[in-house]
């Protein structure tokens, strides 16, 4: 099986302009989440999909935004970009939503590299 | 909010030395998850605690849940250079609104 693959892998920007990130599941995996990682502040949740509904969303500012189809790929787009948002951004997909069973295993991509000149 | 918190920030070990990381909630969580991302990697799943208490065992590697559900811990037992990386806890809220991340702890291996 393939694993969760993200595309593009690397990305430079300049600020103000805005960005689209792609990311595929594993087979089968109905749920997918966005996290953006930085040296200092860690893994921050930005959202979880399933079933092409957004059923969490953590702190970020509304210029973060996602969506899911209904193959289970999701895309996130970052709209106005600033300096800040220079991160690495990683997606996580799991086989399904998991509150209602309790269990859950996040299968991580690679990332996508995002920097803002 | 929910806090997710980590001690240590960063270990540095002799290679056969014992290794601990702690993982504290500010609020009950429904599971813990533990990751490890090794240096220019992605986080890959290490295991899931559910049940209070409970301990679990992978090799050298020792994993327990709190009674209370609200902290956690990782122990490696004679470190090899292999265990080099940043090990994070993960957890969602009972409500399983939130799914949040430790800062993780950093552990380096000296052989």
């Amino acid at each position: 099986k393939a694993g969760v693959t993200q595309t593009p892998r690397y990305l430079i920007k300049t600020r103000g302009q805005q960005v689209t990130l792609s990311c595929s599941p594993i087979s089968g995996h109905r749920s997918v989440s966005w996290y953006q990682q930085t040296p200092g502040q860690g893994l921050q949740f930005l959202f979880e999909y399933f079933s092409e509904t957004q059923r969490n969303k953590g702190n970020f500012p509304g210029r973060f935004s996602g969506r899911q189809f209904s193959n289970s790929r999701s895309e996130m787009n970052v709209s106005t970009l600033e300096l800040g948002d220079s991160a690495l951004y990683l997606c996580a997909s799991s086989l399904e939503f998991i509150q209602d069973r309790g269990e859950e295993k996040l299968f991580f991509g690679s990332g996508t590299q995002l920097s803002v000149l | 909010g929910q806090q997710v918190m980590q001690i240590p920030q960063y270990q540095h070990v002799q290679e056969g030395e014992d290794f601990t990381t702690y993982c504290n909630s500010s609020t009950t969580l429904s599971n813990i998850q533990w990751y490890k991302q090794r240096p220019g990697g992605h986080p890959v799943f290490l295991i899931q605690l559910v049940k209070s208490g409970e301990v679990k065992k992978q090799k050298r590697l020792t994993f327990q849940f709190g009674e209370a559900k609200k902290n956690s811990s990782l122990h490696i037992t004679a470190t090899q250079t292999t265990d080099v990386g940043t090990y994070f806890c993960a957890g969602r809220d009972n409500y399983g609104q939130n799914f949040v991340f430790g800062p993780g702890t950093r552990l380096s291996v000296l052989p």
